[in-house]
């Protein structure tokens, strides 16, 4: 089974800033790599799908990048309701795993 | 509107058995594969299990290999993840989700979305 870390494992920054998070395979995925965006006690939001591409509606301050093994999501300027829990998934193989969570809280 | 709402969620005892209903509305719930997936009280997301549109393949996180079984009923636009020998970790959050694919230059690309409210099952004596 393909392992997916995420790293931080919780972030705290301001309004505005500029946030990077990352996503590490433990074996090549290709773009397989999705990305979610999770507030207290809601379903997951999809983000990103296929590494880098933008879900419709979804802002442009997201964005991924990423292929083979290293993927990074960033938020080019945090905005109030961008603090919530970020998961990658990947859909390179069965099981269909997810990162651990990046949780982004407020400083 | 694009809707998935999951049910028969509960408190159930160890040993016991739940059968968990999702059902979809505002697209062509035939043509879509879907998943459970769930989320443990305060910890991340786990998948769960797989049907593709026909219910011709089917996958099972290991963790439930053997004593859940998923299905559909496309007549009745509903996926069903029946729950036997539950035990306390099972205790979760339950999401279904529909699968989206695309293929661009013969590469399959997909992601789950939307995904259900959730239902939250409880294995506790």
């Amino acid at each position: 089974a393909i392992q997916l870390t995420q790293s931080p494992s919780s972030l705290s920054a301001s309004v505005g800033d500029r946030v990077t998070i990352t996503c590490r395979a433990s074996q090549g995925i290709s773009s397989a790599l999705a990305w979610y965006q999770q507030k207290p006690g809601k379903a997951p939001k999809l983000l990103i799908y296929d590494a880098s591409s933008l879900e419709s509606g979804v802002p442009s301050r997201f964005s991924g990048s990423g292929s083979g093994t290293d993927f990074t999501l960033t938020i080019s300027s945090l905005q109030p309701e961008d603090f919530a829990t970020y998961y990658c998934q990947q859909f390179n193989s069965y099981p269909r795993s997810f990162g651990q969570g990046t949780k982004l809280e407020i400083k | 509107e694009v809707q998935l709402v999951e049910s028969g969620g509960g408190l159930v005892q160890p040993g016991g058995s739940l059968r968990l209903s999702c059902a979809a509305s505002g697209f062509t719930f035939s043509s879509y594969s879907m998943n459970w997936v769930r989320q443990a009280p305060g910890k991340g997301l786990e998948w769960v299990s797989y049907i593709s549109s026909s219910s011709s393949t089917i996958y099972y996180a290991d963790s439930v290999k053997g004593r859940f079984t998923i299905s559909r009923d496309n007549a009745k636009n509903s996926l069903y993840l029946q729950m036997n020998s539950l035990r306390a970790e099972d205790t979760a959050v339950y999401y279904c989700a529909r699968e989206g694919v695309i293929t661009i230059f013969g590469v399959v690309k997909n992601w789950f979305d939307p995904w259900g409210q959730g239902t939250l099952v409880t294995v506790s004596s």
